[in-house]
């Protein structure tokens, strides 16, 4: 595997249910993402980990939580969720946080439905 | 603080014809600036990036962009356009200093024409 990879890639969970998505980069990069894309809205940030460590959490509901075990790895948790929270979650990466280069490499997503 | 305006929220173009996004940025400092392309239920594809020296730079599949910090613009370029370039794009600001993140626009949705 190459680059940056995300599974599953696609997920329909109930309101109810706990689910995890799991990202893994092949990189060799510290830092690690969680975007949120929902249709018709801007990419949105949701968390940043900086060399394992949470170093950003944008107002994200505590229904998601986040999971950093080690650098190449990155899992977003899931429970009790709402339908708005259907949306294609994005995972990435790149060298650092604070240095450059700045751009960040994306995994294809988990295409989320909550029913 | 750092922002990133795309100008046309669609474009339609013919095959063969130019394409011509735009991206407009505001910075305090100079910025790293980026193009991402996604095709339909895929991630970000890094297009090209902008960090120092030439103003001009080329990217994946004949793209490539032209910095103009006078008029805080980063827009992206192709001469022919080709079926297979149907996507969104998206450029993206980043900013050293008190900005950590890459800042995204809200995207320009490519249509071509045959």
């Amino acid at each position: 595997e190459t680059g940056v990879t995300q599974t599953p890639r696609h997920l329909v969970m109930g309101m109810t249910n706990k689910k995890s998505l799991k990202c893994e980069q092949h990189l060799g990069h510290n830092a690690m993402y969680w975007y949120k894309q929902s249709a018709k809205k801007p990419l949105e940030l949701m968390f940043v980990y900086s060399l394992e460590e949470r170093v950003e959490n944008n107002s994200v509901p505590s229904r998601f939580s986040p999971e950093c075990p080690n650098s190449s790895h990155l899992f977003l948790h899931l429970h009790t969720l709402q339908p708005e929270d259907s949306a294609l979650y994005l995972c990435a990466s790149s060298h650092a946080r604070d240095y450059p280069p700045y751009e960040q490499y994306f995994g294809p997503g988990t295409r989320l439905t909550v029913t | 603080a750092q922002s990133v305006t795309q100008l046309g929220s669609h474009v339609s173009v013919s095959e063969g014809a130019l394409v011509l996004l735009r991206c407009n940025y505001s910075s305090s400092v100079p910025p790293y600036l980026f193009w991402y392309v996604q095709y339909p239920n895929q991630g970000l594809q890094l297009l090209l990036k902008y960090t120092t020296g030439a103003t001009l730079v080329k990217g994946i599949n004949g793209f490539e962009a032209e910095f103009k910090k006078s008029e805080t613009s980063f827009h992206l370029t192709k001469p022919s356009a080709h079926m297979s370039d149907a996507a969104e794009y998206f450029c993206a600001v980043r900013s050293s200093g008190s900005a950590r993140q890459l800042t995204f626009g809200s995207g320009t949705q490519l249509t071509v024409l045959p």
